[in-house]
């Protein structure tokens, strides 16, 4: 079964700093993609990053970087540079061969930005 | 640029009632998908329909029905609404995948935050 821990309920990060969440997985499958999504308190999940299992560099979009290592299974992701607007939940997803399209989610955790 | 919409942002139902949930997305995707959102245990798959007319039972799909007659249209029924069903519920599409593994992106509607009194 898939399964992916998301350990930091909370994170607090001061503005323009970079911050790392922390997502590890569980699979048996060799082939896997992994996804990170930020909702805000609007509620819409906005999806960030994608990073493929055979896939040999880390994904990066803008800020967001995903620091994968596959041999521990975690897939964390990096924000530079952090901005207010980044305080929100930000959720890792797994999808993987046998799933049939479907994502299994962490629990998230909740980034707050000070000013 | 992507779209999924859902009919409403809030709505508040009695126990008892048939409780509809509508999902629109404009994207031409195969793949529908309706999720309940709870605090502490993050996203868990109610259903998912791949294409018109078929559906599949996601994680917890008791007490739940789904329809979908239309592409881009995949409707959340709640045939008797009960108080454990007050939820956030999100829908999302993504394109089929080929090959294999495929890089699909789901993409989300802004949720439906169902009060069940």
């Amino acid at each position: 079964a898939q399964k992916i821990t998301q350990t930091q309920p909370g994170m607090f990060v001061q503005e323009k700093e970079a911050v790392t969440l922390d997502c590890t997985y569980d699979t048996s499958d060799p082939s896997y993609g992994l996804f990170w999504y930020k909702q805000p308190s609007s509620g819409e999940m906005i999806f960030l990053i994608y990073q493929g299992s055979y896939d040999q560099q880390n994904a990066t979009e803008g800020r967001y970087s995903l620091n994968f290592q596959k041999a521990r299974k975690s897939a964390n992701l990096v924000i530079s540079a952090s901005q207010l607007g980044d305080s929100a939940m930000y959720f890792c997803a797994m999808r993987s061969g046998g799933s049939n399209y479907k994502l299994t989610f962490g629990k998230g955790t909740l980034l707050t930005v000070n000013p | 640029d992507v779209k999924v919409t859902q009919s409403s942002r809030y709505l508040v139902k009695r126990t008892g009632e048939k409780v509809f949930l509508e999902c629109v997305q404009d994207m031409d995707h195969e793949n529908m998908f309706w999720y309940r959102q709870d605090p502490g245990l993050g996203l868990r798959l109610i259903y998912f329909s791949y294409d018109v007319k078929m559906k599949e039972k996601g994680d917890i799909p008791e007490g739940y029905s789904v329809s979908r007659e239309k592409k881009e249209r995949f409707s959340l029924i709640l045939e008797s609404a009960s108080t454990n069903q007050t939820s956030m519920y999100l829908c999302a599409s993504s394109l089929p995948e080929s090959g294999g593994i495929s890089t699909d992106t789901q993409y989300f509607g802004p949720g439906t935050r169902l009060t069940v009194l």
